[in-house]
């Protein structure tokens, strides 16, 4: 079971960049690491996902090291409208019928 | 191409009545997921539903809630004899092939919320 854990809230300011960490010690061999991002009041939104390294797109990068068993979520220069709920999530192999589980997430609060 | 439209966007319903939560896909998506979220808390997942089949429904509870994905029309998820605590956001998602391994994109709606009073 590969269970993930991410902070439970972040604080930051407009225009810094905001890097969260989720752990994943029981990854297993043929998961991704997928990230979605909840607005208040929206349904969640796919942001990132990626298998090793160093994966980047027009929202945001993810930082996979060689073993595999954390990732981090890296938002340049965020801005008020970044203030989101952010789940990190590693869908289960062996028995999953192939359904996304959401944890709590990461609170993540921009500031002025 | 459409995104994910769930209908309606917000139910208010008596206890003891029935709510009808309705949720049209992406075209050309077969794969659909029914999600619940209570007021401060994640999103629990509640049953995962490929045409005219459930996959899944470990996360339905036993009793008044059932849901549908027919092969013609929007999924539905019923809710009977509603009581307070069925007061929540209800969303949907769906995707072209079931997620898992490198496929792990789904689109999801902008809920219903359902108010019990």
């Amino acid at each position: 079971l590969a269970k993930t854990t991410q902070p439970i809230s972040m604080d930051s300011y407009e225009g810094q960049e905001v890097n969260i960490t989720c752990s994943h010690n029981n990854i297993a061999t043929n998961d991704y690491i997928t990230w979605y991002q909840q607005f208040p009041s929206q349904g969640p939104r796919f942001i990132i996902q990626g298998y090793k390294t160093k994966v980047t797109n027009e929202v945001a990068s993810l930082f996979i090291p060689a073993d595999r068993k954390s990732s981090t979520l890296s938002l340049p220069r965020v801005s008020l409208s970044d203030t989101a709920v952010y789940y990190c999530l590693v869908l289960l192999e062996a028995g999953n019928t192939g359904k996304l589980i959401f944890g709590q997430g990461t609170t993540l609060q921009v500031k002025p | 191409n459409a995104g994910v439209m769930q209908n309606p966007r917000h139910l208010v319903r008596r206890r003891g009545q029935e709510a009808r939560l309705r949720c049209s896909p992406m075209k050309g998506h077969s794969h659909v997921y029914w999600y619940r979220q209570l007021p401060e808390e994640g999103l629990k997942f509640m049953v995962y539903l490929q045409k005219e089949n459930i996959i899944d429904e470990s996360g339905m509870p036993k009793e008044r809630f059932s849901a549908e994905f027919p092969k013609e029309g929007p999924s539905i998820l019923r809710i009977q004899q509603v009581v307070r605590g069925d007061s929540a956001a209800y969303f949907c998602a769906s995707s072209p092939l079931a997620v898992g391994g490198w496929n792990t994109e789904a689109f999801f709606g902008q809920g219903t919320r359902l108010t019990v009073v």
